[in-house]
């Protein structure tokens, strides 16, 4: 699927580095979101956006800053991350944000690994 | 209880074999189903979405939904080998923002040749 795509493919990183993901859409959709997801769990959303406005997650740790400087690109800030933090994070797009019929697309996915 | 249960298997089928996977939910009023397939180390893949009680058919895939019964299922038939992956359930589900969607934790299916 290359409608939705996501750098770097692979990141590892120290727990005082600092380090973005980066999401990209080319399907003309005004809504993003990252999603976590850990060996065995289900996918856990982290962070709606809707035509470039976040929907607040208070249950994410502040560790994890999300950016939409426009409807297209989507960015994951981290910092200070905890091994427990290890995981594929996904982006994903959909026409329309959190619609009773909201079809989402997903991207590649960024598989990190923190030291 | 959880807002989607899917059934972690593995589930084993040989070659040619109809696969079966179900799943259900807690949300009465959702209104969107979606059946994903997610390989090992790939992202999820929107395989077929579901919104009225009934079946659709796409191909080898039938999804199945029964909203009285909060149950939707997906049969593959005329298994193959390259069907062997990760089948999430993924489902519409009311949040305080508007609808979310809530997948649950995914069927291991593994087609036997």
């Amino acid at each position: 699927e290359t409608g939705v795509t996501q750098t770097p493919r692979h990141l590892v990183m120290g727990m005082t580095n600092k380090k973005s993901l980066k999401c990209e859409q080319h399907l003309g959709h005004n809504a993003m979101y990252w999603y976590k997801q850990s060996a065995k769990k289900p996918l856990e959303l982290m962070f709606v956006y809707s035509l470039e406005e976040r929907v607040e997650n208070n249950s994410v740790p502040s560790r994890f800053s999300p950016e939409c400087p426009n409807s297209s690109h989507l960015f994951l800030h981290l910092h200070t991350l905890q091994p427990e933090d290890s995981a594929l994070y996904l982006c994903a797009s959909s026409q329309e944000a959190m619609g009773s019929t909201d079809t989402q697309y997903f991207g590649p996915g960024t598989r990190l690994t923190v030291l | 209880q959880k807002e989607v249960e899917q059934n972690s298997g593995p589930l084993s089928v040989p070659e040619g074999a109809i696969a079966s996977l179900n799943c259900t939910y807690s949300d009465r009023v959702s209104q969107s189903f979606f059946w994903y397939r997610q390989y090992s180390g790939k992202s999820p893949e929107l395989i077929m979405s579901i919104y009225s009680n009934g079946d659709k058919e796409d191909g080898r895939f039938t999804a199945q939904l029964n909203k009285a019964s909060q149950y939707v299922s997906l049969l593959i038939r005329d298994s193959q080998p390259s069907d062997s992956a990760t089948y999430l359930c993924a489902v519409n589900i009311n949040w305080e923002y508007g609808n979310k969607l809530v997948f649950g934790a995914g069927t291991i299916l593994r087609v036997k040749s």
